[in-house]
């Protein structure tokens, strides 16, 4: 059982490219979503999921997509990169809508240059 | 709209003495309030969780709805204590049923 997995670790963009961050879990849950985690400004919710099939956007999805075809994975997308991107990507799932334990992967450090 | 606030950045404590971490929440239903941390190198786990009015690690946090606050609390700070601690606000009804609002997180270090 390894949890919520993410990948890549660290990544270098230069602006414009685009990227996949990947996201995996083999608990089973429904509810899986992205934060990412700005100094000052705390986890910010960028997109999320709670079942397959079905996605929704949280307080800051511009610039990325997300799609979940499968109950365990559910990438996050950079269509074109800005410096703005720059951050650290968490994703996380918990077992349903009112599950009380949500559990994180290990990040992705991601610079835009 | 749901908003939490932790007024503090950073917090610095000297070992054994008493800590307490600021948590103030803005929702017009009841919430469910929940404190994450994550120490150096390790994943955000959960902390506690108000429903449960648990203590873990020592640590207590109490929802003030009067105060609309859920401060973390532990008596004698220790070390191993020194992380990020994020408060959590958790949606209990409405078109955004469950979303999960984190605040700013506030940095804790704890001196020898």
């Amino acid at each position: 059982n390894a949890g919520v997995t993410q990948t890549p670790k660290f990544q270098v963009l230069k602006t414009g490219q685009s990227m996949t961050l990947q996201c995996a879990q083999d608990m089973n849950h429904e509810y899986m979503s992205w934060y990412r985690q700005d100094p000052g400004m705390g986890l910010r919710l960028i997109h999320y999921s709670v079942g397959a099939g079905i996605t929704d956007q949280g307080e800051v999805p511009n610039g990325y997509n997300v799609s979940r075809s499968t109950t365990e994975d559910f990438p996050l997308r950079l269509l074109s990169a800005a410096p703005s991107q720059t951050s650290v990507y968490f994703c996380a799932s918990r077992i349903g809508v009112s599950g009380n334990t949500i559990y994180f992967g290990e990040g992705s450090w991601l610079t835009v240059v | 709209a749901q908003r939490v606030t932790q007024p503090e950045k950073l917090l610095s404590v000297f070992k054994g003495a008493p800590v307490e971490l600021k948590c103030n929440y803005s929702y017009s239903g009841s919430p469910e309030l929940f404190w994450y941390v994550q120490y150096s190198r390790q994943r955000l786990q959960l902390l506690l969780r108000h429903i449960s009015r648990e203590s873990i690690k020592g640590f207590t946090a109490d929802l003030n709805k009067g105060e609309t606050s859920f401060h973390l609390k532990k008596p004698f700070a220790q070390e191993e204590d020194s992380a990020m601690y994020y408060c959590a606000l958790r949606s209990s009804g409405g078109t955004s049923y469950g979303k999960l609002t984190f605040g700013q997180g506030t940095i804790l270090t704890v001196h020898p």
